[in-house]
């Protein structure tokens, strides 16, 4: 059984940039939840998307969105990209239910010049 | 108050010790609880999972739920070097949805 699958796995920008990094989970999974994950901040909570659906949301700006497509993929976007951007940002697939744990992709590393 | 709390460590442990992890929680209503293993430069991976009180065990792994006292824990035995690695506990809230909330972790070194 496939893993999670997140392109690209590095990335390098200019502030003021945007980005989109994407997400593919595991079979049969329709949820992806994003995180972003800093020395200084631990894991923090960006979004979950559920059957094409916004399910919940963290406290990011607006320049950070998210979209998922009717195979479940997912996509995440930044825009006007600032130096504290820089981040791992990793995804998560699960099936949904209280009770399953999130199976992590292998991340972004995205820095941000 | 975070919602999740841990020990940021590093919890040092000699080599075939009994390493102790501890992490608190903020929401009595929580549900689910999950301890993930994170290597350095690697993504969270999943090692234990518990949602009742008690204890429950997998091979070296015994994770610790007490509800009343808002607390999980993780114990590991017969430490080894490969053990190594930064432990973050997450919770998952009946009221938040899917939500995974992650404490901010404890990093383990277990010493030869």
């Amino acid at each position: 059984k496939a893993g999670v699958t997140q392109t690209p796995r590095y990335l390098i920008k200019t502030r003021g940039q945007q980005v989109t990094l994407s997400c593919s989970p595991i079979s049969g999974h329709r949820s992806v939840s994003w995180y972003q994950q800093t020395p200084g901040q631990g894991l923090q909570f960006l979004f979950e998307y559920f059957s094409e659906t916004q399910r919940n949301k963290g406290n990011f700006p607006g320049r950070f969105s998210g979209r998922q497509f009717s195979n479940s993929r997912s996509e995440m976007n930044v825009s006007t990209l600032e130096l504290g951007d820089s981040a791992l940002y990793l995804c998560a697939s699960s099936d949904g239910s209280a009770n399953y744990g999130y199976t992590f992709g292998s991340g972004t590393r995205l820095t941000v010049v | 108050q975070k919602e999740v709390e841990q020990n940021s460590g590093p919890l040092s442990v000699p080599e075939g010790a009994i390493a102790s992890l501890n992490c608190t929680y903020s929401d009595r209503v929580s549900q689910s609880f999950f301890w993930y293993r994170q290597y350095s430069g690697k993504s969270p991976e999943l090692i234990m999972s518990i949602y009742s009180n008690g204890d429950k065990e997998d091979g070296r792994f015994t994770a610790q739920l007490n509800k009343a006292s808002q607390y999980v824990s993780l114990l590991i035995r017969d430490s080894q070097p490969s053990d190594s690695a930064t432990y973050l506990c997450a919770v998952k809230l009946w009221a938040a949805g899917n939500k995974l909330t992650f404490g901010g972790g404890t990093r383990v070194l277990v010493k030869p």
